[in-house]
């Protein structure tokens, strides 16, 4: 597989625990945000995006979290299955711009 | 991969040679990006396109350029390879500017 995350911090849950992954975001003005998964040897695939009106969204067993306040963001995966084992990143965006940020990425694994 | 392809998927050239990488997409977006991967670094952005023969530079586009002559191909090339340049390459489409970015599999470089 890619070897693009030699040494990213490493969350490990139990499959069928809920998963927390978090991100630091860096631009106060940045007002889109999307979640990323990336599976060794594959394209990043959107999870799901939020934009700063929200706090909150959801999707099929994901949740986004966004706290202005502090500049972080945050995905929960309910009931988290071996096929979530994965690279996770965020990416933050400032409409009206092409320029998106990308995170270094949380790694995820699935302990059976 | 969104109706995303590129090619070649791997590809081992020498120093100085010139590259060039392709990305089709099917999804009749407008915009184009190409970025490199590379351990401890988030996705950086290499350049972009906003539309056909519209192309624009981003964070790391020194010794590549880029051309779109029809809306589905991106080409990004490498004049004259460096190790430096040793890297996965990820073209992303999306319909708008600040809108999701859909993935392909990406292109693993390696410069010797």
């Amino acid at each position: 597989g890619e070897s693009v995350g030699l040494h990213l911090p490493t969350l490990s849950v139990q499959e069928g625990d809920n998963s927390i992954i978090n991100c630091a975001y860096s631009n106060s003005a940045s007002d889109y945000f999307i979640w990323y998964k990336q599976e060794s040897g594959k394209g990043p695939q959107f999870i799901i995006d939020i934009r700063s009106n929200m706090d909150k969204r959801q999707g099929q067993r994901v949740t986004v979290l966004l706290n202005k306040t502090v500049k972080h963001l945050s995905l929960q995966i309910a009931a988290t299955q071996p096929g979530d084992s994965a690279v996770y990143f965020c990416a933050e965006n400032f409409s009206g711009t092409y320029k998106y940020i990308f995170g270094t990425g949380t790694r995820l694994k699935v302990l059976a | 991969d969104a109706g995303i392809t590129q090619s070649p998927r791997h590809k081992v050239t020498e120093t100085g040679t010139p590259v060039t990488l392709r990305c089709h997409q099917t999804e009749n977006h407008r915009y184009m990006y190409w970025y490199r991967q590379d351990p401890g670094h988030g996705l950086r952005l290499i350049h972009y396109s906003y539309g056909v023969k519209d192309t624009d530079k981003g964070e790391v586009s020194d010794g590549y350029s880029v051309s779109r002559s029809k809306t589905e191909d991106f080409l990004l090339t490498l004049e004259s390879a460096t190790s430096s340049q040793t890297s996965v390459y990820f073209c992303a489409i999306s319909a708008r500017d600040w809108d999701e970015q859909y993935f392909g599999p990406g292109t693993r470089l390696t410069v010797t």
